[in-house]
């Protein structure tokens, strides 16, 4: 049972155009998300995350969107530009301590891809 | 800066093989992780580990095992490879009270 759902695989934007990427989840008792990108042969870096109690975060040309009634996620780039061309991955965690011990939930990810 | 060491970024190992992938994290972080990578199924955890000696089975623990002798260090042993175990093999570490995690480079391991 997939907790946390990226519905597109692909993405293929303009440079300067604006990019949004999309994360379901379905578990309410998630309290904090984070978008990660990745290169190919590279391991994921960490890009921006948000936790339960706030709707926006933003940094720099990155902006993240939390609808928890909707249990929805999205992730904002922009400009857009050629470098961000990478896999991103949205993730959800609960409580950093306790039983769980912050285990991070990956979704399946979406390859964006920004043409000059 | 923080970081967190794969052994090898590449491997190709014949089915039947033992296979040790090692993982070396140098930020004294309490939790380490191990997960693999599939095209279309994102990253999917395997095993984690809280504490020295402790582990816990992720997802898809079937045909791994680990071992963490020491805080710093935590290993996947794949028992007998077999090829739907070729894939990307990421480790990653956390402390115990922050979230997200730091991820190592990635073992892209083929099994023949």
């Amino acid at each position: 049972d997939q907790q946390v759902k990226q519905n597109s695989p692909s993405l293929s934007v303009q440079e300067g155009r604006i990019s949004i990427l999309n994360c379901d989840y379905t578990n309410s008792m998630f309290d904090y998300f984070l978008w990660y990108k990745k290169y190919p042969a590279e391991g994921p870096t960490f890009l921006i995350s948000i936790s339960s109690i706030k709707d926006k975060n933003e940094d720099g040309r990155f902006t993240v969107f939390l609808n928890k009634s909707a249990k929805h996620l999205s992730l904002h780039i922009v400009p857009s530009q050629p470098g961000d061309s990478a896999v991103y991955f949205c993730a959800v965690q609960s409580n950093a301590g306790g039983t769980s011990y912050g285990k991070l939930t990956f979704g399946q990810g979406t390859i964006l891809t920004v043409h000059p | 800066d923080v970081k967190v060491t794969q052994s090898s970024r590449y491997l190709v190992k014949r089915t039947g093989e033992k296979v040790f992938l090692e993982c070396v994290q140098d930020m004294d972080h309490e939790n380490m992780f191990w997960y693999r990578q599939d095209p279309g199924l994102g990253l999917r955890l395997i095993y984690f580990s809280y504490d020295v000696k402790m582990k816990e089975k992720g997802d898809i623990p079937e045909g791994y095992s680990v071992s963490r002798e020491k805080k710093e260090r935590f290993s996947l042993i794949l028992e007998s490879a077999s090829t739907n175990q070729t894939s990307m093999y990421l480790c990653a570490s956390r402390t115990g009270t922050t979230y997200g995690y730091t991820f190592g480079s990635g073992t892209r391991l083929t099994v023949v």
